[in-house]
């Protein structure tokens, strides 16, 4: 089964809109952590926001939020008042304490692009 | 601080060579770790290194190989090469000072590597 799964694989956004990246993630360990990353079309990847899987609150960082629903294993990015430089492959991610040290195990990606 | 830095940034290799690429972290980070991104298999882990040490591996054949120096740069190896190794390989550090839930990768921007 799918670890990290990323259903949309591409959207279209309009300028100063808000969009929802959709991330379901399959888990047994109770420690995870889930981390979403941007990647545009140079190839770096860039490091958005980070949830915890004791983590009470949801994060946010900026424009970025991400909407934890733990019983339902979903981690959704929302990205506020969109901008032409959001326009990127979006990877939702997962760390588990099980694997020792750091492994980041990804999903598809959703490609978003934005509209003027 | 500057990033993380890969080179090279492109290569063109035919089959059955071999190649190293090289990563060198964030300044202070002790944790490299490894992917390798294609079109068709995604976002993949190849293998970390913490303190030298090989702490984490994916699963790819004995053809891939790294390791690390005292100073943390990495490096990994593919020999003999093959055509599915054309991919955009990606270098990421960390801090790792806990488990690894909470230690936020940050990438390199990638060596693409194009095997002929």
């Amino acid at each position: 089964a799918q670890k990290i799964t990323q259903t949309q694989p591409g959207m279209f956004v309009q300028e100063k809109e808000a969009v929802t990246l959709d991330c379901t993630y399959d888990t047994s360990d109770p420690s995870y952590g889930l981390f979403w990353y941007k990647q545009p079309s140079s190839g770096e990847m860039i490091f958005l926001i980070y949830q915890g899987s004791y983590d009470q609150q949801n994060a946010t960082e900026g424009r970025y939020s991400l909407n934890f629903q733990k019983a339902r294993k979903s981690a959704n990015l929302v990205i506020s008042a969109s901008q032409l430089g959001d326009s990127a492959m979006y990877f939702c991610a997962m760390t588990e304490r099980k694997a020792a040290g750091n492994k980041l195990t990804f999903g598809g990606g959703t490609r978003v692009l934005v509209k003027p | 601080k500057a990033g993380v830095t890969q080179t090279p940034r492109y290569l063109i290799k035919t089959r059955g060579q071999q190649v190293t690429l090289s990563c060198s972290p964030i300044s202070g980070h002790r944790s490299v770790s490894w992917y390798q991104q294609t079109p068709g298999q995604g976002l993949q882990f190849l293998f970390e290194y913490f303190s030298e040490t090989q702490r984490n591996k994916g699963n790819f054949p004995g053809r891939f190989s790294g390791r690390q120096f005292s100073n943390s740069r990495s490096e990994m190896n593919v020999s003999t090469l093959e055509l599915g190794d054309s991919a955009l390989y990606l270098c990421a550090s960390s801090t790792s000072r806990g488990t690894g839930l909470t230690d936020t990768q940050y990438f390199g921007p990638g060596t693409r590597l194009t095997v002929l």
